[in-house]
């Protein structure tokens, strides 16, 4: 079965601060993927990597950036945290090319709450 | 621009009483529609995927369905242990490689 582990289900921080989100899948997958999930609003992408040292803008990429320095593990940072990124964050990886069309596995999500 | 709409936004059955949750897409050709479950406070689970129209795929008391504007979830008899969230996203053909979700289905099945 595909594992994908999110490092803290629940995270409390303050304004300002840098906080690190880490993610990490043992299915030998290329791409990672971080979204949000808020209420109203559904899942939205921030980032994603196809490779590692490779990252693409999502949806929603301000504020936020990405680290990938192994194939199995990406990083959402959060440079400067603000009140409007309390949220659900969630992890999910997948295969590319001729099986990108395979579905793309989910963490169980960090809730964060920036205070 | 690829669009998912979901509807109902919540469903509330009896245990027993079967129903279908829609799932309408537009999207610059499709290369695969996923159903994923989201329990409260994790991840959401794959279900299903479907690639092409007219395409059926069963697991349990669950089928999924695909015509070339929509998808429907049907729920046969299901047990209070179905409520969750019920999410479908559509990926298109490359190079756009992301999904794009819907806003899901809030299913209560009530005992």
């Amino acid at each position: 079965d595909v594992k994908v582990t999110q490092s803290s289900r629940y995270l409390v921080k303050r304004t300002g601060e840098k906080v690190f989100l880490e993610c990490v899948q043992d299915m030998d997958h290329e791409n990672m993927f971080w979204y949000r999930q808020d209420p109203g609003l559904g899942l939205r992408l921030i980032y994603f990597s196809y490779d590692v040292k490779m990252k693409e803008k999502g949806d929603i990429p301000e504020g936020y950036s990405v680290s990938r320095e192994k194939k199995e593990r990406f990083s959402l940072i959060l440079e400067s945290a603000s009140t409007n990124q309390t949220s659900m964050y969630l992890c999910a990886s997948s295969f590319s090319g001729t099986y990108s069309n395979q579905p793309q596995h989910f963490g169980d999500g960090t809730r964060l709450s920036i205070l | 621009e690829d669009q998912v709409t979901q509807s109902p936004e919540a469903l509330r059955l009896q245990e027993g009483e079967s129903s279908s949750l829609n799932c309408s897409y537009t999207v610059s050709g499709l290369r695969g529609l996923f159903w994923y479950r989201q329990d409260p406070g994790k991840g959401p689970e794959f279900l299903f995927t479907l690639y092409s129209a007219g395409e059926e795929k069963e697991k349990e008391r669950l089928k999924a369905t695909l015509t070339k504007k929509e998808s429907f979830l049907h729920i046969t008899a299901p047990k209070p242990e179905d409520s969750a969230t019920y999410l479908c996203a559509v990926q298109a053909n490359p190079p756009r490689n992301m999904l794009t979700f819907g806003g899901g289905t809030r299913l209560m099945v009530k005992p």
